[in-house]
């Protein structure tokens, strides 16, 4: 079955540590979003990539990094730039057309230790 | 003003009832509109897609959009256990830009 896997389920960062949240989707989609979710707070955008070694800042960029290398593939770093990352992650793709739908993956949950 | 508002609930129902989700939204331009259910410690799941102004039914659920409102609409009918869970409205704005709505928490009581 198609669809985007998020990995780890459950991350634990140490005080000046980054981390990688890995996102893979079999959908062939072209475009990809990493969001963050917080209780009471809608689904804010931290980056998305259109295509293939290109990606743009989101509203909630600052102390985040991302890749494409592979269409399949966009990895999310929480850097220690990030000081509030305790967070649900929720990478999302879509096809070339960005008016159709997002799909979602389960989420990665990050807590601070 | 927020962009999208959604009553977070929590709205409890018994098992049976037509349940009534909501969201307003604040710019004109939106056109395609989206409902997501979203289980505890899951990722969104796309139950509803419309564009523009209408109804669209699918099974128990209906979506309905009210453009001159600025009012989007998902009920569920015979709500089930089952369903208990946070629905999430989502608009598209443009440049691969989409606005969500905070969520309403179901709860559907057997």
């Amino acid at each position: 079955d198609g669809g985007i896997t998020q990995s780890p389920k459950y991350l634990f960062r140490k005080e000046g540590q980054n981390v990688t949240l890995s996102c893979e989707q079999n959908l062939n989609h072209d475009a990809m979003y990493w969001y963050r979710q917080d209780p009471g707070q809608g689904l804010r955008l931290i980056y998305y990539s259109q295509i293939v070694n290109d990606f743009q800042k989101g509203d909630i960029a600052e102390g985040y990094s991302v890749s494409r290398e592979k269409k399949e593939s966009f990895p999310l770093t929480v850097t220690s730039a990030q000081k509030n990352p305790t967070a649900f992650y929720l990478c999302a793709s879509n096809s070339a057309n960005p008016n159709q739908p997002q799909h979602f993956g389960d989420g990665t949950r990050l807590s601070i230790l | 003003q927020k962009e999208v508002e959604q009553d977070p609930g929590p709205l409890s129902v018994p098992e049976g009832a037509i349940v009534s989700l909501n969201c307003t939204y604040s710019n004109s331009a939106f056109q395609y509109f989206m409902w997501y259910r979203q289980y505890s410690r899951k990722g969104p799941e796309l139950l509803m897609y419309t564009y523009s102004s209408g109804n669209k039914e699918d099974g128990r659920f209906t979506a309905q959009v009210d453009k001159s409102s600025k009012y989007i609409s998902l009920f569920i009918r015979d709500s089930q256990p089952s369903d208990s869970a946070t629905y999430l409205c989502a608009m598209f704005k443009g440049t691969y830009k989409y606005i969500f709505g905070t969520g309403t928490r179901l709860k559907v009581l057997a």
